[in-house]
C-alpha cells in the first residue's frame, strides 16, 4: 500500500536558518504530493502541492520539488521565522483511491527560536 | 467565513458510552472526511464520503460509523467507546478529489476513560 516517511522531529533551528524536512514515499502509479502545516491548536492547512514529476510547489517561502527518480518531496525554506514553528505533514494521493483520499506521514515538528 | 465546523470541541466519555461528532461545511463541497490524529501516528483516515448519501471506509474504520444524509453534514458515531478511541478527530472537506484543496476543521478532543 501507499506510505509516506518523514524525518523524525523535533527539528530545532534558530531564526533565519535554512530548513530541510525530508519526505519519501511509496505509491503505485503517479501520485500527487502535498505538504500540510498544523499550527498549535489548529487544523491542518495546505502549504503546497505538486501533481507531476519535476513540478515545484511553493508558498510563503517554502518549496518542494517532486522527484520521481528518488521518490522524494523534501520541504525547504531559505530563512525560517519564529512564526514557522508548527508541525509539517507530507502526504500523497494516488489513482488507487481515485485521488479521493490522502495518506499522511507522521509529521515533523519544527521549533524556531529567536 | 465558517468553513468546516466541528462540534463538540472537547468531550470526556466513559467506556461503553456512545456519542456523535458533527461536522458541518458551508462551502458546498462534495467530499468530506474524518481523520484521527494520535501522537507519533500522523493522521489516519477513518471514513470518507464522496457525495450526499455515500460513505466509504478508510484505513481505521473499526468501532466507528458515519452518515452523510445532507451534503453539508458528515456525522461520526462511536457506538461503544473504548479507551483506544481517545484521540483528536479532524473533519475535512474538498470540492472534489484531493487535487483540490482539502479544508480541515479545528479538531475535536475526545477522551475515553
Amino acid at each position: 500500500g501507499d506510505s509516506v516517511t518523514q524525518m523524525e522531529g523535533p527539528v530545532t533551528l534558530s531564526e533565519e536558518a535554512f530548513l530541510t524536512i525530508n519526505c519519501t514515499y511509496t505509491a503505485t502509479g503517479y501520485p500527487s504530493l502535498f505538504w500540510y502545516v498544523q499550527y498549535p491548536g489548529e487544523g491542518l492547512q495546505l502549504l503546497l502541492k505538486a501533481t507531476k514529476a519535476d513540478d515545484k510547489g511553493s508558498n510563503k517561502g517554502f518549496e518542494a520539488t517532486y522527484r520521481k527518480e528518488t521518490t522524494s518531496f523534501h520541504l525547504e525554506k531559505g530563512s525560517v521565522q519564529v512564526s514557522d514553528s508548527a508541525v509539517y505533514f507530507c502526504a500523497l494521493s494516488d489513482r488507487n483511491s481515485g485521488y479521493s483520499t490522502l495518506t499522511f506521514g507522521k509529521g515533523t515538528m519544527l521549533l524556531v527560536s529567536p | 467565513n465558517a468553513g468546516v465546523t466541528q462540534t463538540p470541541k472537547f468531550r470526556v466519555l466513559k467506556t461503553g458510552q456512545s456519542m456523535t461528532l458533527l461536522c458541518a461545511q458551508d462551502m458546498n463541497h462534495e467530499y468530506m472526511y474524518w481523520y484521527r490524529q494520535d501522537p507519533g501516528m500522523g493522521l489516519r483516515l477513518i471514513h470518507y464520503s464522496v457525495g450526499e448519501g455515500t460513505t466509504a471506509k478508510g484505513e481505521v474504520p473499526d468501532g466507528y460509523n458515519v452518515s452523510r444524509l445532507k451534503k453539508q453534514n458528515f456525522l461520526l458515531g462511536l457506538e461503544s467507546a473504548a479507551p483506544s478511541q481517545t484521540s483528536v478527530y479532524f473533519c475535512a472537506s474538498s470540492y472534489s478529489n484531493v487535487g483540490n484543496t482539502i479544508y480541515f476543521g479545528e479538531g475535536s478532543w475526545l477522551t475515553v476513560v
